[in-house]
């Protein structure tokens, strides 16, 4: 059964950092591009960023571009998103999601985490 | 980037009504969409992929059509669990944008 895990979230400052974390089981987590996905208070999903099987290639939507970084261990099979100089309108929740095509960054996303909410706030 | 277009952003309806939900590409994006169904407290869940291919364990009263920029879903007929959030995905290129969603609410 596939399952994905999140972690990470909580209450932070303006300008702070955290660390999202995602941990995957049962699958071969190297063979599948990752994203992460969030929803806003009373808004809509966005897409936020994707990284390839392997771990190259990161793709970011434009405003978390610079701030936010995207990464996996496949030896430990967890997908990060490493958040810094965090603001108020990045309050969210935050969900890591499987691309349903195997070895691609394209296609949608299968298999979804519970989420974790990320509040930036002071 | 490309945008997607949903409408309804609402829509009420009943217990058996068939409900289409359109989405619309400001670039063709051939047939890279998906639909996802979100209910309050829960995870988006993936309804279709690939404009048309329904989802293993998804039932058969929802579809999926369209190509290049016009797409629809479709509920059949709609049953009391389906009342919640639908929202369409572009897959083609990067940013993966979403529509705006489409609430389906109990008249």
């Amino acid at each position: 059964e596939v399952q994905l895990l999140e972690s990470g979230g909580g209450l932070v400052q303006p300008g702070g950092s955290l660390r999202l974390s995602c941990t995957a089981s049962g699958f071969i987590f190297s063979s599948y591009a990752m994203s992460w996905v969030r929803r806003a208070p009373e808004k809509g999903l966005e897409w936020v960023s994707t990284i390839s099987g392997g771990g190259g290639n990161p793709y970011y939507t434009d405003s978390v571009k610079g701030r936010f970084t995207i990464s996996r261990d496949n030896s430990k099979n967890t997908l990060f998103l490493q958040m810094n100089s965090l603001r108020a309108e990045d309050t969210a929740v935050y969900y890591c999601a499987r691309g349903v095509i195997v070895g691609s960054t394209r296609g949608a996303f299968d298999y979804w985490g519970q989420g974790t909410l990320v509040t930036v706030s002071s | 980037d490309i945008q997607m277009t949903q409408s309804p952003s609402s829509v009420s309806a009943s217990v058996g009504d068939r409900v289409t939900i359109t989405c619309r590409a400001s670039q063709g994006i051939n047939n890279w969409l998906a639909w996802y169904q979100q209910k309050p407290g829960q995870a988006p869940k993936l309804l279709i992929s690939a404009a048309s291919n329904l989802q293993s364990g998804v039932p058969s009263r929802f579809s999926g059509s369209g190509s290049g920029t016009d797409f629809t879903l479709t509920i059949s007929s709609l049953q009391p669990e389906d009342f919640a959030t639908y929202y369409c995905q572009q897959a083609n290129s990067f940013p993966h944008t979403f529509g705006q969603g489409t609430k389906l609410e109990i008249k």
